[in-house]
């Protein structure tokens, strides 16, 4: 069980919009940032969302993140066919020395 | 554009060590990016193993720090992971990938590599 807490799916309709949560502690999202990645069936994970908020080049502004004390948000909206995946938060933690995932959140788009 | 492939035995055996090797391509190990090591079982999902830098720093897993060793081959352009005593829970997809110059994000992943503990 992950120490970052993450639901273990989520759907919506094409075109609609979909939250994925993040749960975690003040040594972990509560003081550091939290970034994003999505993982396509079969691909490697890539990064989505960074510094809590920021998109790297080329990631399309349907995706962003958010972060309010010790929890974090992806939200994607216009959701379209090609982003059904995997969505994997992830951050440092200061108690444990270590690089944390959560356990991964299953989009289905309907 | 920097990639990076994992290469490596797809089966060791129970009580082995298993080693996997990253090229980089495109860009220089001796950048100021940390090189990472990320495994991914169906079981626990996405586990970070540790990093390295070129000057020599390193961080890893504490679960897992007994068993492990990161290091780069500067002269090949390539780092490294040897993971010691190996079972069939260390069963997973490796994937190589870079920390960005800020050690918070990965920026950049290997394709993975599928390595099974087996005899």
């Amino acid at each position: 069980q992950s120490v970052l807490t993450q639901p273990p799916s989520v759907s919506a309709a094409p075109g609609q919009k979909v939250t994925i949560s993040c749960s975690g502690s003040s040594s972990s999202i509560g003081n550091n940032y939290v970034s994003w990645y999505q993982q396509l069936p079969g691909n490697a994970p890539k990064l989505l969302i960074y510094d809590n908020n920021k998109r790297p080049s080329g990631i399309p502004d349907r995706f962003s993140g958010s972060k309010s004390g010790t929890s974090a948000t992806l939200a994607i909206t216009g959701l379209q066919t090609g982003d059904e995946g995997d969505y994997y938060c992830e951050t440092w933690d200061n108690s444990l020395i270590s690089r944390l995932f959560g356990g991964g959140t299953k989009l289905t788009v309907l | 554009q920097v990639q990076l492939q994992e290469s490596g035995p797809g089966v060791v055996k129970p009580s082995g060590t298993l080693s996997l090797t990253c090229a980089v391509s495109g860009g220089s190990i001796n950048s100021s990016n940390w090189w990472s090591w990320v495994r991914q079982t169906p079981r626990k999902g996405l586990e970070w193993i540790g990093d390295v830098h070129h000057i020599g720093n390193s961080y890893y897993n504490m679960s897992l720090r007994s068993r492990v060793t990161i290091f780069l081959d500067k002269s090949k352009n390539q780092f490294s992971l040897d993971l010691r005593s190996v079972t069939a829970a260390d069963t997973a997809v490796y994937y190589c990938a870079r920390l960005d110059g800020s050690y918070v994000s990965f920026d950049l992943w290997g394709q993975g590599i599928l390595v099974t503990v087996s005899s």
